[in-house]
């Protein structure tokens, strides 16, 4: 999966709790990216990161929190203020200010989150 | 705001056969686009972009991707498909090299039959 590793594969969440996702890169990339993949619906993006220690909302940002604080991890938490949070949830990672072949994204396996 | 469109839910064909999958796109500037493919239960590899010069862009795995400005496309094809091309496929675009905000289509489940 190009080198992104998303932990755990399933997570179940329970009413007022918080969920934390964890993304890990060893591919030197800047940013990353926090997508969320519901059927029929493609993919939608909660946060983004460009650099360290700096990170934008998405288009659904609302219900979740992101941090930064290392180049390799981007670690995505689901609060209970998320109503739906049922989803998969694919973490991706890319070089910074992409030009030429360096725009792809590389994704991660991905992480099912259900609500119990 | 930019957009794709994939007005597919589902493509069906026989191995062997051409296959297509559309895309349009909404953008106010040049557009960036992509194509990528999802596996089940797999996250999204990468298969083609379209940034500037020709319009017939070759990928992965034997597919093409057409751009197409005064129709606003950008179709996927392949012209003898596999078994093993049954997959998710997304369209996406970015508004300039700049803008890190990739839009998604809804998605083209693809599925080849022997």
């Amino acid at each position: 999966d190009g080198g992104i590793t998303q932990s755990p594969k399933y997570l179940f969440r329970k009413e007022g709790q918080n969920v934390t996702l964890s993304c890990e890169q060893n591919l030197n990339h800047d940013a990353m990216y926090w997508y969320r993949q519901d059927p029929g619906q493609g993919l939608r993006l909660i946060y983004y990161s460009q650099i360290v220690n700096d990170f934008q909302k998405g288009d659904i940002a609302e219900g979740y929190s992101v941090s930064r604080e290392k180049k390799e991890s981007f670690p995505l938490t689901v609060t209970s203020a998320q109503k739906n949070p049922t989803a998969f949830y694919l973490c991706a990672s890319s070089t910074h200010r992409g030009g030429g072949t360096n725009e792809k994204l590389f994704f991660g396996s991905g992480t099912q989150l259900s609500v119990l | 705001a930019q957009s794709v469109a994939q007005p597919e839910d589902q493509v069906n064909v026989a191995e062997g056969n051409p296959l297509t999958v559309k895309c349009t796109y909404s953008v106010s500037g040049n557009p960036y686009l992509f194509w990528y493919v999802q596996y089940p239960n797999r996250g999204l590899q990468f298969l083609l972009k379209y940034i500037t010069g020709d319009n017939l862009v070759k990928g992965s795995y034997g597919f093409e991707a057409e751009f197409n400005k005064s129709q606003t496309s950008f179709h996927l094809k392949k012209p003898s498909a596999l078994v093993s091309d049954s997959a998710l496929y997304f369209c996406a675009v970015r508004l300039g090299s700049n803008d890190y905000k990739l839009s998604f289509g809804a998605g083209t489940t693809v599925t080849v039959r022997a």
